[in-house]
């Protein structure tokens, strides 16, 4: 079956600084990536739409400045957590569709990314 | 944009009886109609979905019924088991797009 991972896992990092997030295809190539954000207790609320060699689509009311996404390559869309606080904790989870189509609609999930940010 | 309802945000069941998740949407566009299952802590599952040609579709214990007039659709869940105990989400596609947009939320606790 279709593979997603994201790296780190978990990350712990001050106020201030900058994270990094990667999500990977491992076994078929993504022209469409999503990242979503859920907090304890909450659904999953949609951020950003990520394709291959082109810009980001933003969700209303989330800051493209402050969230950078890049997505270089058909296997790899990053995102960019710039001058966290703490209010950016949360569970960051990545999907994607595989491009040849095979699957329809169906996204795969990344296995999330814990974000603490103290 | 497209809004999504999701009920009952919990649900109790003792193991054995059924168990029923509605999800209305209000985009009549959409034409893709998954449910997840998601355990503490982790990913999104896909169980079961559904497309817009398609009125019922069964997986043993698990069927997605669509009601497109309507605009909903539901999760039927028969002879529970604990393990079924997990917060599932419907996420209707939005129509024209590939980004599906989840509902709260459906925390389902089966007691033995």
């Amino acid at each position: 079956g279709a593979v997603v991972s994201q790296h780190p896992s978990w990350v712990i990092c001050k106020s201030g600084t900058s994270v990094k997030i990667e999500c990977r295809s491992l076994d078929f190539q993504a022209t469409t990536m999503f990242w979503y954000r859920q907090f304890p207790k909450q659904s999953l609320m949609l951020m950003a739409t990520s394709n291959e060699g082109s810009k980001a689509t933003y969700e209303q009311g989330v800051e493209k400045d402050k969230f950078l996404i890049n997505h270089a390559s058909l296997t790899l869309s990053t995102l960019t957590v710039t001058s966290a606080h703490p209010e950016d904790s949360s569970f960051y989870i990545c999907s994607a569709i595989e491009t040849s189509g095979r699957a329809g609609y169906e996204q795969y999930f990344g296995p999330g990314t814990r974000l603490t940010v103290t | 944009g497209e809004n999504v309802e999701q009920h009952p945000s919990t649900l109790s069941v003792q193991e054995g009886d059924s168990a029923v998740i509605k999800c209305t949407y209000s985009d009549s566009a959409s034409n893709y109609f998954p449910w997840y299952k998601q355990e503490l802590g982790k990913r999104p599952q896909l169980i079961i979905d559904i497309r817009s040609n398609v009125g019922e579709k069964k997986d043993q214990r698990i069927a997605v019924t669509l009601n497109k007039t309507a605009k909903h659709f539901s999760l039927h869940i028969t002879e529970t088991q604990p393990e079924d105990s997990a917060v599932y989400f419907c996420a209707p596609r939005v129509g024209g797009y590939n980004k599906l947009i989840f509902g709260a939320g459906t925390r389902l606790a089966v007691h033995p």
